[in-house]
């Protein structure tokens, strides 16, 4: 087990609502990225947080969006849904050392259904 | 162009076969590279990190070619375990960004 845990885990939403997905990172892990998995796809970046500011960001909209909490956890923010937003929602938490380089370990992921 | 392609397969091997996944990415100045393992509907699990000239952890050995832009896996003596979704990973700036292929799928049968 990673020690990265995502909720809820599974989640039905309706077009046009919100959504709030909850991540909270492994011990000593101070950053958190957010991915989106289509079925049969790879995962796509959507964006990182390092000490709770934005660190990057993939090519989704600005009704993406998100937050880091001081404890390392993190929020992904979803509004205005829409169908091809059904997806599992990764987050994978990692720590970044003065060598720059680091892996990312993922957490079981929310699956997201919009009907 | 994608940042990373990968031959979707599926890879179909019988127990105890040699198998070995491409992929190939854009950014020839990348940084670091990964391979991930992914179960049907699970997370992907780090398989093996690529920081230089490959690695090898027991029957998985990662090459990396940098003047051809691909890393391969090779698998040896594949077990029925070994049936998943092998997804290559590419940090083009060893920070922020990591750029996920699609993942080849490999099933070993008895």
């Amino acid at each position: 087990e990673t020690g990265v845990t995502q909720s809820p885990t599974h989640l039905i939403k309706t077009r046009g609502q919100q959504v709030t997905l909850r991540c909270s990172s492994q011990s000593g892990h101070n950053t958190v990225s957010w991915y989106q998995q289509a079925l049969g796809q790879g995962p796509q970046f959507i964006f990182q947080y390092y000490r709770e500011e934005e660190n990057g960001r993939g090519n989704f909209p600005p009704r993406f969006s998100g937050l880091q909490f001081p404890n390392y956890s993190s929020e992904l923010n979803v509004n205005a849904l829409e169908l091809d937003d059904s997806a599992l929602y990764l987050c994978a938490s990692s720590y970044q050392s003065q060598a720059g380089t680091y892996e990312q370990y993922f957490g079981p992921g929310t699956r997201l259904t919009v009907t | 162009r994608k940042e990373v392609e990968q031959d979707p397969g599926p890879f179909n091997v019988p127990e105890g076969a040699t198998v070995a996944f491409n992929c190939t990415y854009s950014n020839s100045a990348s940084q670091s590279f990964f391979w991930y393992r992914q179960d049907c509907r699970k997370e992907p699990k780090l398989l093996m990190s690529v920081y230089s000239s490959g690695n090898e952890d027991g029957r998985f050995t990662a090459q990396l070619n940098r003047a051809s832009q691909y890393i391969s896996l090779l698998i040896r003596d594949s077990k029925l375990s070994d049936s998943a979704t092998y997804l290559c990973v590419v940090n083009p700036n060893n920070f922020n960004k990591f750029y996920f292929g699609s993942g080849t799928k490999l099933n070993v049968k008895p």
